[in-house]
């Protein structure tokens, strides 16, 4: 069984904090994602990444980065976190191959005060 | 208007109910499709995968594509209080620049009540 990990499941951070969430697949996974997801709005992609050091806006990538040093590890960095940016966070992977379907984690929640 | 439609529900119904949860797209370069299911504070978790049109079945769970008519459904049959959750349609285009990504629906929040 593919494992997505997150390494919190709730965070709670003040305004204008640079917040770091963290994510490990344990499948050798070439593609990795970060999502949020919000009510109402559904998941919408913040980020991707196909390979090590490759990484790819999705549709809302503004006040984020990513980081993949690692081919198991996909990080989101937000640079000065907003109370808009208070959301759940999912990091999903797949392999290889355009219609390969994703495995997500648990997801971080986060709060920003 | 969004390239994937899913009806937000919520939907009720008894236990031992036939479920019929359904998405529309727009776009016909989606080629492969997904359910998902999310239950609360989890992740969403892959239920079903398809890329052709026709039924595909897995247990209680069936999944069914129309390109045609641009319609997806999943049908569950004897549903079980355990079912309750929020069911999320997923789907990928064969081409263009969006490789590897998933367009989903909005999801149908389930309850199945003993």
């Amino acid at each position: 069984d593919v494992k997505v990990t997150q390494s919190s499941r709730y965070l709670v951070k003040r305004t204008g904090e640079k917040v770091f969430l963290e994510c490990v697949q344990d499948m050798d996974h070439e593609n990795m994602f970060w999502y949020r997801q919000d009510p109402g709005l559904g998941l919408r992609l913040i980020y991707f990444s196909y390979d090590v050091k490759m990484k790819e806006k999705g549709d809302i990538p503004e006040g984020y980065s990513v980081s993949r040093e690692k081919k198991e590890r996909f990080s989101l960095i937000l640079e000065s976190a907003s109370t808009n940016q208070t959301s759940m966070y999912l990091c999903a992977s797949s392999s290889p191959g355009r219609g390969s379907p994703l495995h997500f984690g648990n997801g971080t929640r986060l709060t920003v005060t | 208007q969004k390239e994937v439609e899913q009806d937000p529900g919520p939907l009720s119904v008894p236990e031992g109910a036939i479920v019929s949860l359904n998405c529309t797209y727009s776009n016909s370069a989606f080629q492969y499709f997904m359910w998902y299911r999310q239950y609360s504070r989890k992740g969403p978790e892959l239920l079903m995968y398809t890329y052709s049109s026709g039924n595909k079945e897995d247990g209680r769970f069936t999944a069914q594509v129309d390109k045609s008519s641009k319609y997806i459904s999943l049908f569950i049959r004897d549903s079980q209080p355990s079912d309750s959750a929020t069911y999320l349609c997923a789907m990928i285009k064969a081409g263009g620049t969006s490789y590897g990504k998933l367009t989903f629906g909005q999801g149908t929040i389930l309850t199945v009540h003993p």
